[in-house]
């Protein structure tokens, strides 16, 4: 019973160059998210996807792009990586929207 | 605007019972709750109130009270396990959860 599978766990970018963070969960939740965290700050929502087929623009879009492929995948695309984008990236689902969240272990992106 | 305050970081004592406050401002609400989380590890949920009172599970308790857009976390029988940061959201109108800063949580022998 995995819960939520992200990868990678960590990568390293240069400015410019583009990556796709995966994200799958296999408890059946309808809506699925993806937030980062940077350093002493809480968690900022940046896509969100309420049901399959749909994903909605969250506080902080920029730079991002999601694909909610299935009702198990959502992915997060940096088309051109850029030093402000360096954080800690978690994806999460929940069977009923903003209640009892169940987030991966995390993704380490570093832009250089 | 819509903002979450909870301190920045609380010392208690292993074996003592400490409470963690979060005051919010939002647009429409529909609960508040309580995640952990260790350092270098993800968020893990904890305790979520719609209505007004406390609820208790286990060593840990939340309380709301919606008229003073207050709620808190009341942890017992603290355990050098508990050092975390401890972060209150609230459910807003949308399907958004607002997110606070973080209280860590530091527990002394």
């Amino acid at each position: 019973n995995a819960g939520v599978t992200q990868t990678p766990k960590f990568q390293v970018l240069k400015t410019g160059q583009s990556m796709t963070l995966q994200c799958a969960q296999d408890m059946n939740h309808n809506s699925m998210y993806w937030y980062r965290q940077d350093p002493g700050m809480g968690l900022r929502l940046i896509y969100y996807s309420a049901s399959e087929g749909t994903t909605d623009k969250g506080e902080v879009p920029n730079g991002y792009n999601v694909s909610r492929l299935n009702k198990r995948e959502f992915s997060l695309r940096l088309e051109s990586a850029a030093p402000s984008q360096t954080s800690v990236y978690f994806c999460a689902s929940s069977e009923v929207p903003a209640y009892g969240y169940t987030f991966g272990s995390g993704t380490r992106l570093t832009v250089v | 605007g819509q903002s979450l305050e909870q301190p920045s970081e609380v010392t208690a004592v292993e074996g003592a019972i400490v409470q963690i406050n979060c005051t919010y401002q939002t647009s429409g609400f529909y609960g508040l709750s309580w995640y952990q989380q260790h350092d270098g590890g993800a968020p893990t949920f904890l305790s979520y109130n719609a209505l007004d009172g406390l609820e208790e599970t286990g060593r840990f308790s939340s309380f709301l009270s919606r008229s003073d857009s207050y709620g808190y976390l009341l942890l017992q029988e603290l355990q050098m396990k508990d050092s975390a940061s401890y972060f209150c959201a609230v459910q807003g109108s949308n399907y958004q959860l607002i997110w606070g800063a973080g209280t860590k949580l530091i527990i002394k022998p």
